[in-house]
């Protein structure tokens, strides 16, 4: 049964326009969320996170939103650049001492276009 | 950048022999991962450590053994590689755990290393 999902297999946007990425989850344990953003032939690098004790993180360009309620988060970028182009995977924790254990999704191909 | 390496980089062996993937930390970190990434399946994790000689299972544990003998190296050792087992292998340390402290939390990956069982 996949904890975290990320509905949508690709994204396509055009440069300059905000990129919407989201994530579904279904353990109310999970407390802590990131994002991770992955180039070909390369290892995940962290983008951003929350805690579940907020509802927005904001960095530069990017912004993670988290709706408890609805067992959903978001990445937004904004303004989309073509570097931004890569898999970006959304990833929980949480759940006392299996805190280190990160579930993923099967991430989100984005593609911005010059 | 976290200084995280992965050996060797890429490797193609055959069915049947065995197979060890090495990573290396200059962090101090104490707890260290492997994870496999295939298509459609995002990363899963096969095991971690959450310090010198303590290791335990992840979701994908079967086929496959490791062993931390000292805090910077988590060696994954393949017994018997199988064609199944053909995939990118990555690694990654987080500071702690169980702290509460979600910044510390945070895991960083390795290169990543591609590793084909024909």
């Amino acid at each position: 049964d996949q904890q975290v999902k990320q509905n949508s297999p690709s994204l396509s946007v055009q440069e300059g326009r905000i990129s919407i990425l989201n994530c579904d989850y279904t353990n109310s344990m999970f407390d802590y969320f990131l994002w991770y953003k992955k180039y070909p032939a390369e290892g995940p690098t962290f983008l951003i996170s929350i805690s579940s004790i907020k509802d927005k993180n904001e960095d530069g360009r990017f912004t993670v939103f988290l709706n408890k309620s609805a067992k959903h988060l978001s990445l937004h970028i904004v303004p989309s650049q073509p570097g931004d182009s890569a898999v970006y995977f959304c990833a929980a924790t949480g759940g006392g001492g299996s805190n280190y254990k990160l579930t993923f999704g099967k991430g989100t191909l984005l593609t911005v276009n010059p | 950048d976290a200084g995280i390496t992965q050996s060797p980089r890429h490797k193609v062996t055959e069915t049947g022999t065995p197979v060890t993937l090495r990573c290396h930390q200059t962090e101090n970190h104490r707890y260290m991962y492997w994870y496999r990434q295939d298509p459609g399946h995002g990363l899963r994790l096969i095991h971690y450590s959450y310090g010198v000689k303590d290791t335990d299972k992840g979701e994908v544990s079967d086929g496959y053994s490791v062993s931390r003998s000292k805090t910077e190296d988590f060696l994954l050792t393949l017994e018997s590689a199988t064609s199944s087992q053909t995939s990118v292998y990555f690694c990654a340390i987080s500071e702690s755990g169980t702290s509460g402290v979600p910044s510390t939390d945070t895991q960083y990956f390795g290169p990543g290393t591609r590793l084909t069982v024909l």
